[in-house]
């Protein structure tokens, strides 16, 4: 068990609909990067959160935000979506800002839109 | 560059033997190269990792090595259990982007 919750485990829905996916952190780390994982394009990081502020961006679609809160839990908002954001969404948490430091991941969310 | 390149994309041993996997990498300033195991329906957990100031770095069964000057570096499991059949990804840090750059993963399949 790595301590990163992501919840929900999976989520069904259709295209233009909208989805939050939650993720609470490590207990003592302060970032939360976001990733997505699809069979064509491998693990793909969106973007970085440390200590409630954006610190680094990634490929991330304009469409797709999130945000972190005061208690370090992170949110991954994702609009409009099309078919091809089903993926697993993967949310890790490390104890400093740097990303060359231990990420731990959490389960996933498995999007699915039909 | 971004880019990691992986391989094999897969990869079968017998119980027992050694395994090893190679990843390349295109950014000179890469410093980290962590290595992830994934289990089906989990997330990726980290195994080992290695920093560029070291040139091996070995835990138990599983070891790393990396050489800067090619700029690749390989993850080597000894003595394979059947509990080591998973995927496996490499990552490199790439300085500019400020994030973690992943391999397109290998699985590994150790046949009893």
């Amino acid at each position: 068990d790595s301590g990163v919750t992501q919840t929900p485990k999976h989520l069904i829905t259709a295209t233009g609909q909208r989805v939050t996916l939650r993720c609470s952190p490590r207990s003592g780390d302060l970032s939360v990067y976001w990733y997505q994982q699809s069979l064509d394009q491998g693990l793909q990081f969106l973007i970085q959160y440390y200590n409630g502020e954006e610190r680094a961006k990634g490929n991330i679609l304009e469409r797709f935000s999130a945000q972190q809160f005061p208690d370090l839990h992170s949110e991954l908002n994702l609009s409009s979506l099309e078919l091809g954001d089903s993926a697993l969404y993967f949310c890790a948490s490390s104890a400093g800002p740097g990303f060359h430091q231990p990420q731990h991941f959490g389960d996933g969310t498995r999007l699915s839109i039909l | 560059g971004e880019n990691v390149e992986q391989h094999p994309s897969t990869l079968s041993v017998q119980e027992g033997d050694s395994a090893v996997i190679k990843c390349t990498y295109s950014d000179s300033a890469s410093n980290y190269f962590p290595w992830y195991k994934q289990e089906l329906g989990k997330g990726p957990q980290l195994i080992i990792d290695i920093r560029s100031n070291v040139g091996e770095k070995k835990d138990q069964r599983i070891a790393v090595t990396l050489n800067k000057t090619a700029k690749h570096f390989s993850l080597h499991i000894t003595e394979t259990q059947p509990e080591d059949s998973a995927v496996y990804f490499c990552a490199a840090s790439i300085q500019g982007a400020q994030k973690l750059v992943f391999g397109q993963g290998t699985r590994l399949t150790i046949n009893p």
